[in-house]
């Protein structure tokens, strides 16, 4: 089966970086997704990795690692607007290529 | 664009009660998805279409929960009958269908509590 881990909660302060992490296991991996989604809202796309490496999207940055199933989603200069929930997502072969989502790390943002 | 469209945003009804959603995707996307969003916990697939068919309800308790997309537009989700545990935001997604990669569009969801 899948599985996939992240902290349940994360703190920072306003301005500052911040890196959440997203372990996970499965077989015939095809990609990672992290998807935002504020209290009461719905959840919105941020970033994709299907290769090793780092991709940048403005202040949001995603990172991967295949070989360790291993990723990360990466934010500067935080502002309050990115208090909010982050999941991760992976595709797989043995989910018949569906997205299995974590459990989410809820972002507080302290200014 | 208009987005993802869904109703009623907030229901309440009694254990055994029936209750329906709808969900009308963005328009040109065929693939469209419900998932259930338990408190606390990652959205999880009910149910996937492409056009009207069914790509994927493995993980749909077929024995209470229905879906149909009949003119592979707007779809519905009916609970009949709910149980307390089925108190969840139900999400509707819709997306573009490409493999291995597409971004999911969801709507604003529907609050179910169930008493």
């Amino acid at each position: 089966g899948q599985s996939l881990e992240q902290p349940s909660e994360v703190t920072a302060v306003e301005g500052a970086i911040v890196q959440i992490n997203c372990t996970y296991q499965t077989s015939g991996f095809y990609g990672l997704s992290w998807y935002q989604q504020h209290d009461g809202g719905a959840p919105t796309f941020l970033s994709y990795n299907a290769l090793d490496g780092l991709e940048e999207t403005g202040r949001f940055s995603s990172f991967l690692s295949r070989s360790d199933s291993y990723g990360y989603l990466l934010l500067q200069e935080l502002q309050m607007k990115d208090s909010a929930s982050y999941f991760c997502a992976v595709r797989s072969w043995d989910s018949n290529y569906q997205l299995i989502w974590g459990a989410g790390t809820k972002l507080i943002i302290k200014p | 664009e208009a987005g993802v469209a869904q109703s009623p945003r907030y229901k309440i009804i009694e254990k055994r009660q029936s209750v329906a959603f709808w969900c009308n995707p963005i328009s040109g996307h065929a693939t469209l998805y419900w998932y259930q969003q338990i408190l606390g916990q990652g959205p999880k697939l009910l149910i996937q279409f492409q056009n009207n068919g069914v790509v994927d309800d493995s993980q749909l308790p077929k024995d209470r929960f229905s879906a149909e997309r009949l003119k592979g537009v707007d779809s519905t989700l009916k609970i009949q009958p709910a149980k307390l545990e089925d108190s969840a935001v139900y999400l509707c997604a819709s997306s573009f269908p490409s493999v291995p990669f597409n971004e999911q569009f969801f709507g604003p969801g529907t609050r179910l509590t169930v008493l």
